[in-house]
């Protein structure tokens, strides 16, 4: 098995439906995190998991709702989302996070394509 | 805050050399590093280089850091077709912060 996949690889969604982006990873890790990338803008850091505790939130708003069940799952809950929130997601791990250092490398997963109409 | 800078795009010849380049604004990173994005796949750690380096090499791989620029550059010798991807600068002060990505078109 692959080491971080994410479910489902594509997802078209209207603005007012309810869906969730999986990911699984099998290395180990005690860190988990969602990224979002867009198009020529930097990749932004949305929330990091550190043991199932929630460490980061970078000011994401509510319509992303993530849950960290335990060290191997993590899962990003949509709803009411807006079209410019159409991106790729980026599942990642660590074998744990540091804020003020070396986090070590960071495995990625291949993204949730996500287009909201 | 932190922030991250590369330009959009690179192109090049294959067997040419590559330098994609990086400025960052966190003085306090202690680790800086380059990941690849291959066409519909996620990141993937290159390289990385701790703040007390100047250089570090590996293989067809020169990392150069210039601290009191706060310039980093990746240099990809005899760059070949499957060296095309995203190329992403990424440090660590506190959070760790990627820049927007470098796409690498290698051209035959």
């Amino acid at each position: 098995e692959t080491g971080v996949t994410q479910t489902p690889r594509h997802l078209v969604m209207g603005m007012t439906n309810k869906k969730s982006l999986k990911c699984e990873q099998h290395l180990g890790h005690n860190a988990m995190y969602w990224y979002k990338q867009s198009a020529k803008k930097p990749l932004e850091l949305m929330f990091v998991y550190n043991f199932k505790e929630q460490t980061e939130n970078n000011s994401v708003p509510s319509r992303f709702s993530p849950e960290c069940p335990n060290s191997s799952h993590l899962f990003l809950h949509l709803h009411t989302l807006q079209p410019e929130d159409s991106a790729l997601y980026l599942c990642a791990s660590s074998q744990e996070y540091s804020s003020g250092g070396y986090t070590g490398e960071l495995f990625f997963g291949e993204g949730s394509r996500l287009t909201v109409l | 805050g932190e922030d991250v800078e590369q330009s959009l795009f690179l192109s090049v010849r294959e067997g040419d050399s590559s330098v994609i380049n990086c400025t960052y604004t966190d003085s306090s990173s202690t680790y800086l590093y380059w990941y690849k994005q291959e066409p519909g796949a996620g990141l993937q750690l290159l390289t990385y280089i701790f703040s007390n380096m100047d250089m570090k090499q590996d293989q067809r791989l020169t990392v150069l850091l210039n601290k009191k620029d706060k310039h980093l550059s990746l240099r990809i010798a005899d760059t070949q077709t499957g060296d095309s991807a995203i190329y992403f600068c990424a440090e660590s002060g506190g959070k760790l912060i990627f820049g927007q990505g470098t796409e690498l078109s290698v051209k035959p």
